[in-house]
């Protein structure tokens, strides 16, 4: 299994609600990424998790909150977005978060806050 | 911030071959990456150089010059299914940043 799996891959929300990505690989991947990318724009890191801790916070707003629940799961909540969040978000895997490996992305999440 | 540039578009026949040039400068440097990402889709992994010189594998190589914080990629023998976006990515520390991207449009 050479996946990252991502749900949902569409997901509409108003401003005053409450949602979750979900992110998932069996690869043993021990660290997990989160990426947002806008339309033709190059994708921005969010987020990085590294045996299952968080390592980097790329300055995001509280607005959105990641959780590692265990080595192969990551999820992003969300809660009383603003219609700019709105874009594709990515979430990504590799070895470790010190190699130089490649990072396998998932095909994401499409996001529209309204 | 990091600085990576690369062409905005670039078209292409069928047949040929496409360059793709990338010049970053950036805070530090472990290593150059290429990724292709179709319209709606993830980015998906084609080269890492790390060394200066030439990888090759397939249609696709990839060169890095780090004294000059120059790379490029290589597509030959284009095919209709190589119209996408190609990102330049350059890894520092643990973080990788990412180039605009490059949209290769392949015409018949």
């Amino acid at each position: 299994d050479t996946e990252v799996t991502q749900t949902p891959k569409h997901l509409v929300m108003g401003m005053t609600n409450k949602k979750s990505l979900k992110c998932e690989q069996h690869m043993g991947h021990r660290a997990m990424y989160w990426y947002k990318q806008k339309a033709k724009k190059p994708p921005e890191l969010m987020f990085v998790y590294s045996y299952e801790k968080l390592s980097i916070n790329e300055s995001v707003p509280s607005r959105f909150s990641p959780e590692c629940p265990n080595s192969s799961l990551l999820n992003l909540h969300l809660h009383a977005l603003q219609p700019e969040d709105s874009a594709l978000y990515l979430c990504a895997s590799s070895i470790h978060r010190e190699e130089n490996e490649k990072l396998f992305f998932g095909s994401g999440t499409q996001l529209s806050v309204l | 911030g990091q600085n990576i540039d690369q062409p905005t578009e670039m078209t292409a026949t069928e047949g040929a071959i496409v360059q793709i040039n990338c010049t970053y400068q950036t805070s530090g440097f472990n290593g150059l990456f290429w990724y292709q990402q179709h319209a709606g889709e993830a980015p998906t992994f084609l080269s890492y150089n790390v060394l200066d010189g030439l990888e090759e594998k397939g249609r696709f190589s990839s060169f890095l010059s780090r004294s000059k914080g120059y790379s490029y990629l290589l597509l030959k023998e284009l095919q209709m299914k190589d119209s996408a976006s190609y990102l330049c990515a350059v890894r520092v520390d643990y973080k990788l940043s990412f180039g605009a991207g490059t949209t290769v449009t392949v015409r018949a």
